[in-house]
């Protein structure tokens, strides 16, 4: 079975700090790897995948992921904190086999102070 | 574009009582999905639609739980009778197809209250 793990539930930032969300992932197949963000009451909305292309991912508003297959990790970064990147988080998996079946992690929900 | 829209946003029910969610997806999205999202957890599928067709409902509660696409479009969701645990936001997707390289579009949800 394939899961992902986020470390951090709740991650605290300055605006102007660097970003460092945390993802690792178990699976027994190479992976698609997904990071969606949701703001309140909103619906979740896809920042970046993973689909075995470049191991360096860029994505929406800034984000970047990187996939590290040594280290079953696909953390997400942004170099410097927007006020209006305060949401939640969250990864996800999948395989191909299985189409498009998504298995998320629970959430980090992250909060930039001015 | 419009995208994916959901009816009602907001709903309270009584235990035992039954509920209806509906999802219309984005135009020409062959592929439906329906998640349950608890509180501080991540989405967790319920079913998934390939036009009609229901190709995965394998984490469908089918004692209480289920769901109809007709004509390949729109969605619902029924839970009857409804349990206290199944407050959560009941969120709905769509995409193009069922490969994973298919972008799911999500959206606002139903947030689901049974007291």
């Amino acid at each position: 079975a394939q899961s992902v793990t986020q470390l951090g539930s709740h991650v605290s930032v300055s605006e102007g700090a660097l970003v460092l969300l945390r993802c690792n992932y178990s699976s027994s197949v190479p992976p698609y790897l997904f990071w969606y963000v949701q703001y309140p009451n909103q619906g979740l909305q896809l920042l970046l995948k993973y689909t075995s292309a470049a191991t360096l991912v860029k994505g929406i508003n800034g984000f970047e992921a990187e996939f590290k297959k040594s280290e079953t990790s696909f953390h997400l970064t942004k170099p410097s904190a927007h006020m209006s990147d305060a949401a939640e988080y969250f990864c996800a998996v999948s395989k191909e086999t299985s189409g498009s079946r998504l298995t998320f992690g629970e959430g980090t929900q992250l909060t930039v102070n001015p | 574009e419009a995208g994916v829209v959901q009816s009602p946003r907001y709903k309270i029910i009584e235990k035992k009582q039954p509920v209806a969610f509906w999802c219309n997806p984005i135009s020409g999205h062959n592929t439906l999905y329906w998640y349950r999202q608890n509180l501080g957890q991540g989405p967790e599928l319920l079913i998934r639609y390939e036009n009609e067709e229901a190709v995965d409902d394998s984490q469908l509660p089918k004692d209480r739980f289920s769901a109809e696409r007709l004509k390949g479009v729109d969605s619902t969701l029924k839970i009857q009778p409804a349990e206290l645990g199944d407050s959560a936001v009941y969120l709905c997707a769509s995409s193009l197809g069922v490969s994973v390289a298919y972008e799911q579009y999500f959206g606002p949800g139903t947030r689901l209250t049974v007291t």
